[in-house]
């Protein structure tokens, strides 16, 4: 069973549409994140999550809208994709903000 | 913000040999912990080490925590090919901040 899933795999579209990212948790965790994760392999905080709750929002374009419907679930929503968007979307989650995180597999996005 | 800085950026050793990976960081921490990212997948956490304790082991790794020069150094002994990977560190703080992770080593076994 796959602890934290992740839905497209891969993601290639035009510039300008609209895309979501789905993930979804099977550990009970309370709080989920999701990751931007550049050509660099630097992995930057986009959003935190705890128990549906919008914890964090880091300096993160108003095209990107988070949504969790409920715990176990938090998905991604980008408007207006732009070339820059490209990168590697990671969702994870953990029991409390300090301790391990549980990474999903990542969707590659790939705007042209 | 980033709080954690890998040194080196990347390591190219021999399979057999030990591989040393080390880690910076700028403020008070309540641990650290260090991920794998093998190529094409999410992170998978390694070890956890808590501000209080100085040394940790898990296998055939090994943990090292300096909290006053603010460092942190993981050691994979007897590197295998399969250990080819990316390794990250990531800090927690107090509070509900999240983990803050650094740019990552990267980490070729040759065998």
């Amino acid at each position: 069973d796959t602890a934290v899933s992740q839905t497209p795999k891969y993601l290639v579209t035009q510039m300008g549409n609209d895309k979501s990212i789905k993930c979804e948790q099977n550990l009970g965790h309370d709080t989920m994140y999701w990751y931007k994760q550049d050509s660099k392999k630097f992995l930057k905080i986009m959003f935190s999550y705890n128990n549906k709750e919008l914890i964090i929002n880091e300096t993160v374009p108003n095209r990107f809208s988070p949504k969790s419907p409920d715990k176990a679930h938090l998905n991604l929503h980008i408007n207006s994709l732009e070339l820059g968007d490209s990168a590697v979307y990671f969702c994870a989650s953990t029991r409390t903000s300090r301790e391990t995180q549980y990474f999903g597999p990542g969707t590659r996005l790939l705007v042209l | 913000s980033q709080q954690g800085e890998e040194d080196p950026q990347a390591l190219s050793i021999q399979e057999g040999e030990n591989a040393t990976m080390n880690c910076s960081y700028k403020t008070s921490i309540n641990n650290l912990q260090w991920y794998r990212q093998n190529s094409g997948r999410g992170l998978v956490h390694l070890i956890l080490i808590r501000s209080n304790e100085r040394e940790k082991h898990s296998g055939r790794l090994r943990v090292t925590l300096d909290t006053s020069k603010k460092s942190s150094s993981l050691l994979i002994t007897a590197s295998r090919a399969a250990d080819t990977a990316s390794y990250f560190c990531a800090t927690a703080s107090s509070g509900n901040t999240p983990l803050v992770f650094g740019k990552g080593t990267r980490l070729s076994v040759i065998a």
